[in-house]
């Protein structure tokens, strides 16, 4: 247990469906981010978000759209997506300032776009 | 532009054997490089590191920086089966995380 909790574990949709992804953290932190992990590709940064504020959106196609409610929670709205974002989307959580900025992951959410 | 290269990409070896895993970066405003071991779920935190040339240990792991030549290691001895798993390096720039493809180490009984 790493104190970020991501939901739902595994996703199937359809191209033309929306579902949300969802991240919790339970470890008071103050920054929360969203990666993508393809196959045989480093982890790629999609969104940061500092005091529920984003501050990094790395060319992201706009069918995925960030949320950000609180600094514990973190959403990512996927609609109209393509195969090729078949991947595992995990989200971290850091303490942005902090003498150690490490990042803390949840498990991920495995998503197959059909 | 900046980047993280990890090698070997995948090593397979022996219960017991050690193995020496590579971080080659290049990225400005370091702050930090971190050392992640990943199973099939969450990446796990090893280590941070930010000064050249001081060991971090854990067990059997460790690690060590050198800001000048831009690297780091990260060492297993007596490697067990419970060690397979990818090993994930990142440098750490403020707000950014730049991390690598990642060595994916197989440990056979």
């Amino acid at each position: 247990e790493t104190g970020v909790t991501q939901t739902p574990r595994h996703l199937v949709m359809g191209m033309t469906n929306k579902k949300s992804l969802k991240c919790e953290q339970h470890l008071g932190h103050n920054a929360m981010y969203w990666y993508k992990q393809s196959a045989k590709k480093p982890l790629e940064l999609m969104f940061v978000y500092n005091f529920k504020e984003q501050t990094e959106n790395n060319s992201v196609p706009s069918r995925f759209s960030p949320e950000c409610p609180n600094s514990s929670h973190l959403f990512l709205h996927l609609h109209t997506l393509q195969p090729e974002d078949s991947a595992l989307y995990l989200c971290a959580s850091s303490q942005y300032g902090a003498a150690k900025n490490i990042q803390y992951f949840g498990a991920g959410t495995r998503l197959s776009v059909l | 532009e900046d980047k993280v290269v990890q090698s070997p990409l995948s090593l397979v070896v022996h219960e017991g054997d050690t193995v020496t895993l590579n971080c080659s970066y290049e990225v400005t405003n370091f702050r930090s490089l971190l050392w992640y071991k990943q199973e099939k779920k969450a990446p796990t935190f090893l280590f941070m590191l930010t000064s050249s040339g001081i060991e971090k240990k854990s067990g059997r792991l460790s690690s060590i920086l050198d800001k000048k030549e831009l690297f780091s290691i990260l060492n297993i001895t007596a490697t067990q089966t419970g060690d397979s798993a990818v090993y994930l390096c990142a440098v750490e720039r403020g707000n950014q995380f730049y991390f690598g493809t990642g060595t994916s180490l197989t440990v056979i009984p």
